[in-house]
């Protein structure tokens, strides 16, 4: 069974471009994740989605950052545009949505982006 | 708010040997779930063991094993008989669960195992 997989590995973007990232849960897991570490920082979570809808974006910094999940598969996280303080790597992961608490969140690679 | 903190930002073991992580948490909630979370060198993040806070007995996984302080909000990680491929980042991290079922990570524990 394929992991999470995200898309592109790494991103050198100038500041004030627009950058898209991509993740590709583990097929048949509703819940999607997107968590973000800035250097030496701790990872810090942006938003939730249950299939296609939003169920938690509390973590997300600002309106330069829009994600979707059309059709509750895939997911994008767009920065338009890009500052310098984006820098850092993005993490997306999925799981299975169950009752009774939390399953376990499987991870993909990251994107390391890095703004300059 | 809660919040996830890992004093140790670095730590090492000579293989073989045995090595504790630590964590504390702070959180006003009665229920929810702890992580360790272990990153290899250029690889995916993992699982490595979880427990939920109202379960007393500590969890373990083959080789992991946890002390959690459920009082003292301490969650500490042991891991024995280190091997080289334990080598890694370990996150801690916390879930409350019922409202939302989002990750609160500490900032990371990086651990060298030396032959």
């Amino acid at each position: 069974e394929a992991g999470v997989t995200q898309f592109p590995s790494h991103s050198v973007i100038e500041k004030g471009q627009t950058v898209t990232l991509r993740c590709d849960p583990i097929s048949g897991h509703d819940n999607l994740y997107w968590y973000r570490r800035v250097m030496g920082k701790e990872i810090k979570f942006l938003l939730h989605f249950v299939k296609e809808s939003k169920q938690d974006e509390s973590g997300m910094p600002n309106n330069r950052f829009l994600a979707e999940r059309t059709g509750g598969t895939y997911s994008t996280l767009k920065v338009q545009p890009a500052e310098l303080e984006d820098s850092g790597v993005y993490f997306c992961a999925s799981s299975p949505l169950i009752a009774g608490g939390p399953d376990t969140q499987y991870f993909g690679p990251g994107t390391r982006l890095t703004v300059l | 708010a809660q919040t996830v903190t890992q004093s140790q930002p670095e730590m090492s073991v000579q293989e073989a040997e045995t090595v504790t992580l630590s964590c504390t948490y702070d959180t006003s909630e009665n229920n929810y779930y702890l992580f360790w979370y272990k990153q290899p060198p250029s690889r995916q993040m993992i699982l490595v063991i979880r427990q939920e806070a109202y379960k007393q007995q500590n969890a373990t996984e083959n080789r992991f094993s946890v002390n959690f302080q459920k009082a003292a909000k301490s969650f500490s990680l042991k891991i024995s008989d280190s091997q080289l491929g334990d080598t890694a980042m370990y996150f801690c991290a916390f879930s409350e669960s019922y409202n939302t079922d989002k990750l609160i990570f500490g900032t990371g524990t990086r651990l060298q195992v030396f032959p």
